[in-house]
């Protein structure tokens, strides 16, 4: 089956500092990816949708400066929480859209990043 | 705007069927979808339905659908412990988009010997 691979699992920062999480489809190319922000025994919000070659499309409440989206590729994009601080700490979550456009193509889903802001 | 609601947590015994309930409020909705989360882990979609479909199974899994209260169920039987899980529901369709799942906040299933 489709395989959707995140890096780091696990980060922990200094509050002030940037991180880079990368969300990779293995074995398809996926125009559309979605980041997920997981609060603990909360479910999964959008974040963002990502396209293949163009701007990322943001959740109402979501700042673009903030979390910074990238899909430079078929099989990669990156989410990166600018300047961290405590209250960024969650669990990310990305999921990678095997066809374009159909209705019933599947969201596959990533192993998730813990991302620790001290 | 959509919402979708689940109980939180259920306990069952090892052998016997588990039910987990949600509820949602598009009546829009085209899909309906149940995943299941591990500690640590991210999402594994399990099942999904269409809105148009009464029932669907697969194996131990079972899912009904009432359009009408806007209720979706997910039966697993004979539940076992690798079935310990968080179970989302979730929808999409011409409300959200196509493209937007609209998830529950899960319910933790706990398996008991």
């Amino acid at each position: 089956g489709a395989v959707v691979s995140q890096h780091p699992s696990r980060v922990i920062c200094k509050s002030g500092t940037s991180v880079k999480i990368e969300c990779r489809s293995l074995d398809f190319q996926a125009t559309t990816m979605f980041w997920y922000r997981q609060f603990p025994k909360k479910s999964l919000m959008l974040m963002a949708t990502s396209n293949e070659g163009s701007k990322a499309t943001y959740e109402q409440g979501v700042e673009k400066d903030k979390f910074l989206i990238n899909h430079a590729s078929l099989t990669l994009s990156t989410l990166t929480v600018t300047s961290a601080h405590p209250e960024d700490s969650s669990f990310y979550i990305c999921s990678a859209r095997e066809a374009a456009g159909g209705i019933t193509d599947t969201q596959y889903f990533g192993p998730g990043t813990r991302l620790t802001v001290l | 705007g959509e919402d979708v609601e689940q109980s939180l947590f259920l306990s069952v015994r090892e052998g016997d069927s588990s039910v987990i309930n949600c509820t949602y409020t598009d009546s829009s909705s085209t899909y309906l979808y149940w995943y299941k989360q591990e500690p640590g882990a991210g999402l594994q979609l399990l099942t999904y339905i269409f809105s148009n479909m009464d029932m669907k199974q697969d194996q131990r899994l079972t899912v009904l659908l009432n359009k009408k209260d806007k209720h979706l169920s997910l039966r697993i039987a004979d539940t076992q412990t690798g079935d310990s899980a968080i179970y989302f529901c979730a929808e999409t369709g011409p409300g959200g988009g196509y493209n937007k799942l609209i998830f529950g906040a899960g319910t933790r299933l706990a398996v008991h010997p």
